[in-house]
């Protein structure tokens, strides 16, 4: 079964130092996507970055950063340079490759930037 | 554009009740879907539809029933309300089922008593 592990329940970075979120997933499927997504205090979901289990190059979005480590089955998220609007909660999702009929999330990280 | 657009933003429901959540795009998107947000869980899909008159079942589908007679609208229905659907419930679209970014809706936050 496909199942998302997010250990790090909460975390804290000082404002414009980077930070890692891990994510961990298992998959039967040969083909893929890991999405990850941000949900602010005022609870809307924003997706962030977007990873393809064939690609072979890590995603990039900015200072969002996606360290794919296909044979580990991990798809970190990394913020550089942080932001007092990063503090958020951030989920990772994975689903068969642009198809949403297994789309499934992690519990996701609590993130609080200190300034 | 709006984007995607749920009502209501609240609801407060009596075991037994029945509701309809809304949810609408307009941005032509093909895909979309329903998930619902427990505390301390990511979100589960319930039910999701790759286009209009086309819809299917998601990881918890129980006791919530979709449409999809237009692009736009994807209503959700709840036919007889659980305490176990309080939730806060989110519409999402995309472009089509082979696009990766999904808009969400800001939610609608449902409590059954």
């Amino acid at each position: 079964a496909q199942k998302i592990t997010q250990t790090q329940p909460g975390m804290f970075v000082q404002e414009k130092e980077a930070v890692t979120l891990d994510c961990t997933y298992d998959t039967s499927d040969q083909s893929y996507g890991l999405f990850w997504y941000k949900q602010p205090s005022s609870g809307e979901m924003i997706f962030l970055i977007y990873q393809g289990s064939y690609d072979e190059q890590n995603a990039t979005e900015g200072r969002y950063s996606l360290n794919f480590q296909k044979a580990r089955k991990s798809a970190n998220l990394v913020i550089s340079a942080s932001q007092l609007g990063d503090s958020a909660m951030y989920f990772c999702a994975m689903s068969r490759r642009t198809s949403y009929d297994k789309v499934i999330f992690g519990p996701g990280t609590s993130l609080s930037v200190i300034p | 554009n709006a984007g995607v657009t749920q009502t209501p933003k609240f609801q407060v429901l009596k075991t037994g009740q029945s509701m309809t959540l809304q949810c609408a795009q307009d941005m032509n998107h093909e895909y979309m879907s329903w998930y619902r947000q427990d505390p301390g869980m990511g979100l589960r899909l319930i039910h999701y539809s790759v286009g209009a008159g086309i819809t299917d079942q998601g990881e918890v589908p129980n006791g919530y029933n979709v449409s999809r007679s237009t692009t736009e609208d994807f209503p959700l229905r709840l036919l007889s309300a659980a305490p176990s659907q309080t939730s806060v419930y989110f519409c999402a679209s995309a472009e089509d089922q082979e696009s990766y970014e999904q808009y969400f809706g800001p939610g609608t936050r449902l409590t059954v008593t």
